[in-house]
């Protein structure tokens, strides 16, 4: 059981926009703890998509964009490809456990 | 260009040990906070330990306290995590990873690919 959570699987057809919720309690989201996104391909660690809630790191496409209000957080992904496809990791920091904590993950399948 | 580079997993008993090293290279290693996050097979990602610049202040997630201990060699551009008492459940994919900012609650803005740990007898 995760502290964040995410949905278990997404899936769009390429061109469309997928979006990927993040929830989380007054201990993580709630306490105003930023939230960043991580994509994990096939076989390969995880790489940062977005930082505090909203910022991209040179080299991440605009096509990935990140909100959070109050508990909740999303990721939005426009223009679907087909290199898209992978697992989605959500992260934040939680005051009672003293660490990061991550969503269980959501599998994105480009149709 | 910032690289990471996981080693020392294998396979190791129950009640065994191991210690894992993070090379790392293309950034100023003493000014950045560092962390282990694992994964076990087919899983989601788990916070292993956070370490500050110096060494000086570590947090571990409950399930590895008192078992584990990660440490760094500032000068040799080098992250550890030693293993001790090693569980089954310890199984999983390490990974180490660059904290973006020098506090707890920061993100982690490069990792690296990982190494495998699996403990079975």
């Amino acid at each position: 059981q995760s502290v964040l959570t995410q949905p278990p699987s997404v899936s769009g057809a390429p061109g469309q926009r997928v979006p990927i919720s993040c929830t989380g309690s007054s201990s993580n989201l709630g306490a105003n703890y930023d939230v960043q996104w991580y994509q994990q391909l096939p076989g390969t660690g995880p790489k940062l998509l977005i930082y505090g809630n909203r910022h991209r790191p040179s080299g991440v496409p605009d096509r990935f964009s990140g909100s959070k209000s109050g508990t909740s957080a999303s990721l939005a992904i426009t223009g679907l490809q087909a290199d898209d496809e992978g697992d989605y990791y959500c992260q934040s920091f939680d005051s009672r456990l003293g660490g990061w904590v991550f969503g269980g993950g959501t599998k994105l399948t480009v149709l | 260009e910032v690289q990471l580079v996981e080693s020392g997993g294998g396979l190791v008993q129950p009640g065994g040990s191991l210690r894992l090293s993070c090379e790392v290279s293309g950034f100023y290693f003493r000014t950045y906070w560092m962390s282990w996050v694992r994964q076990a097979p087919g899983k989601g990602l788990e916070w292993v330990a956070t370490i500050n610049s110096d060494g000086s202040e570590i947090n571990y997630v409950d399930s590895v306290r008192g078992r584990f201990t990660m440490s760094r060699d500032n000068a040799n551009y080098l992250l550890y995590l030693q293993m001790d008492s090693l569980r089954v459940d310890d199984t999983a994919e390490y990974y180490c990873a660059r904290v973006d900012s020098s506090t707890w609650s920061g993100g982690g803005d490069h990792w690296g690919q990982g190494t495998l740990v699996t403990v079975s007898s």
